[in-house]
């Protein structure tokens, strides 16, 4: 079946540090790919989306780039600030672009220390 | 300003005892979810709802119930056959061709 598989937490960089927070998947046909933020207490925001091969989604500075051929969809961001600190989640949803039952990975925790 | 409203914010069951987890969204989603988040997990579809009186299991549906009987209205029941219900429970909403819209959530714990 589908999945979504990130990398492990927590992940601790000093501000204004290079972010990589890897993201691979396992889906037949096309599906839409999602980064979801979760800031402690919440529920979740989107972050960015990406709905067919070779697609940037980019929002707040974050990107991501729909990868069919590794299968990937790794958020990176140049130059973190203490107010990043928060839950990443990729996702995908089988269900074309409407976000319908999105399967989620398991969630990555960054920490930005001043 | 549209959203999806969560209630309560904590909530504390019983041995034995069914609760209710509210959620009320005013963006005119037609599609409604509710998922389990345990720690240092992701999120885990327990129910969905596409269209009002109809709706559908996710991949942990036992223990739980629900009713769609307002397009605007998804209550979630956590039932006494469920016997690790203590969790963070996240209801969300979409529109056709959108992503999903997250309310903040309900923390559910066992007395």
């Amino acid at each position: 079946g589908n999945s979504v598989t990130q990398m492990e937490g927590p992940v601790t960089l000093s501000e204004e540090a290079f972010l990589t927070i890897n993201c691979t998947y396992t889906a037949t046909g096309y599906p839409s790919l999602f980064w979801y933020v979760q800031y402690p207490g919440e529920g979740l925001q989107l972050l960015l989306k990406a709905t067919k091969a070779d697609d940037k989604g980019s929002n707040k500075g974050f990107e991501a780039t729909y990868r069919k051929e590794t299968t990937s969809f790794h958020l990176e961001k140049g130059s973190v600030q203490v107010s990043d600190s928060a839950v990443y989640f990729c996702a995908l949803s089988d269900s074309g672009p409407t976000g319908g039952k999105l399967i989620f990975g398991q969630g990555t925790e960054l920490s930005v220390k001043p | 300003d549209g959203g999806i409203t969560q209630s309560p914010k904590y909530l504390f069951r019983k041995e034995g005892q069914n609760v209710t987890l509210s959620c009320e969204q005013n963006l005119n989603h037609d599609a409604m979810y509710w998922y389990r988040q345990d720690p240092g997990q992701g999120l885990r579809l327990i129910y969905y709802s596409q269209i009002v009186n109809d709706f559908q299991k996710g991949d942990i549906a036992e223990g739980y119930s629900v009713s769609r009987e307002k397009k605007e209205s998804f209550p979630l029941t956590v039932t006494s056959a469920q016997k690790n219900p203590t969790a963070f429970y996240l209801c969300a909403s979409s529109l056709r061709l959108n992503p999903q819209h997250f309310g903040d959530g309900t923390r559910l714990s066992i007395l």
